[in-house]
This record gives C-alpha cells, sequence and structure tokens, in this order.
C-alpha cells in the first residue's frame, strides 16, 4: 500500500483562486482527517470523515474553506477564494477506526501569494 | 480547555548526549497521549503512545498524571533522531474524538 497519498504536493497561487487539494486515504480506512500546519500554531484539525459523512468541521478557519468526501477513496479540501494567510502544509491523515493510528500523507505545501 | 504544550520550539544537543522533549497537557478526563515524528523530506509517523509503555528507537515516555507531563526521553542521542517532534492528545472534545497536537519541538543533533 502506498499509503495515504495527497496531490498536488506543491500550489503555487495568487490571492483569489480557487485552491483544491486531494487526498487518497488508505484502503479499509473509515476515518479520514484534513490537517493544516503552520509555523504560528502548528498542526491544526480541520474537519474529519467518517465513513464519507462529515463529523466534526469545527476546525474550518471559515466559510472559504469546504471539504467534501465523495466516496471512500477519495477527498477533497478547497478553499474560495485563497487568501495569503492560507499558506500553509495541508495534511491527509486516515485510521481504521477513531481509536486506531493516523496515517499521514506527504502533505501539500500551498502558498497563496 | 484541551491543550498540548511543547514549550521548546528548538532543541539543540551533541550526539551521546540525553535528550529530553516536554510536552504537558490540559485535558478533563482520561487522554491517550502519543508523540509523532517528522523526519526531513518524510511524512509525519506515530513515534510511540502511552498505552503501548514501550520504548521505540530508545524513545521513551511516561505518561504523568499528576504534573499532566508526557515528556519524551532517550539516554543517547543519534544524529538521526534530528526531525521535528509533535506531542498529541486523543480525547472526546465536544462530542468527537479528536487528535490535538502541540505546536511541535525541532530537535537537533550535532554531531
Amino acid at each position: 500500500d502506498a499509503g495515504v497519498i495527497q496531490s498536488p504536493r506543491h500550489e503555487v497561487t495568487e490571492m483569489g483562486q480557487e485552491v483544491t487539494l486531494r487526498c487518497k486515504p488508505i484502503s479499509g480506512h473509515d476515518y479520514l482527517f484534513w490537517y493544516r500546519q503552520t509555523m504560528m500554531r502548528g498542526l491544526e484539525l480541520l474537519i474529519y470523515f467518517n465513513n464519507n459523512v462529515p463529523i466534526d468541521d469545527s476546525g474550518m478557519p471559515e466559510d472559504r474553506f469546504s471539504a467534501k468526501m465523495p466516496n471512500a477513496s477519495f477527498s477533497t479540501l478547497k478553499i474560495q477564494p485563497s487568501e495569503p494567510r492560507d499558506s500553509a502544509v495541508y495534511f491527509c491523515a486516515s485510521s481504521f477506526t477513531a481509536q486506531e493510528t493516523q496515517y499521514f500523507g506527504p502533505g501539500t505545501r500551498l502558498l497563496v501569494l | 480547555a484541551q491543550r498540548v504544550t511543547q514549550p521548546e520550539k528548538l532543541l539543540s544537543v551533541f550526539k551521546g548526549a540525553p535528550v529530553e522533549l516536554k510536552c504537558n497537557y490540559s485535558y478533563s478526563g482520561s487522554p491517550e497521549l502519543f508523540w509523532y515524528v517528522q523526519y526531513s523530506r518524510q511524512r509525519l509517523q506515530l513515534l510511540l503512545r502511552h498505552i503501548s509503555r514501550e520504548s521505540i528507537k530508545g524513545f521513551t515516555a511516561d505518561l504523568n498524571k499528576g504534573e499532566t507531563s508526557f515528556h519524551l526521553k532517550k539516554p543517547f542521542a543519534q544524529e538521526e533522531d534530528s526531525a521535528m517532534y509533535y506531542c498529541a492528545l486523543k480525547g472526546r472534545i465536544q462530542g468527537a474524538q479528536k487528535l490535538v497536537f502541540g505546536q511541535g519541538t525541532r530537535l537537533t543533533i550535532n554531531p
């Protein structure tokens, strides 16, 4: 298994543009998590899904952020419109259950100019 | 409020010296504590969890409920230990099981 797959690995965009980050969890994992990593705030949980259903989105910073999981093998995190303060590394993680270990993807490094 | 605090953003020690990365937490229930590590150009991965009570790569961490701490220790640091280390707490927060991370400590082992 290749583990959690994220794309793109790097994204540079201009303020106001729409950004879509993608994640493929480990096959068979029922939980999928999106995190954001910044120097100031460290790693923060944005949202997580159980069986494709969003369970907790209290960490999503504002309405510009949205996440979907149309099926068990794919999730997207969208920022529209993007702002320079959204620049960060976005990680996706998955796990079998809420209690099991979370396995992280390589992250997407986003830079909004 | 549930919180994980890693007081040191940067820690530098010499090879062979003991190393301790500090982690303190606040949580109203019985938390589950973890240490994650991110080596250069690699993804974040689980290093150890307090319920396992095991030593991984020479690292150990003991949960001290009295001091609400979960410090990571290794008696003799090696150069390959240089990485970013995150302490994390898993607990029921606002009705959902969540993993809350500290801000991380960048450990550098000098030759």
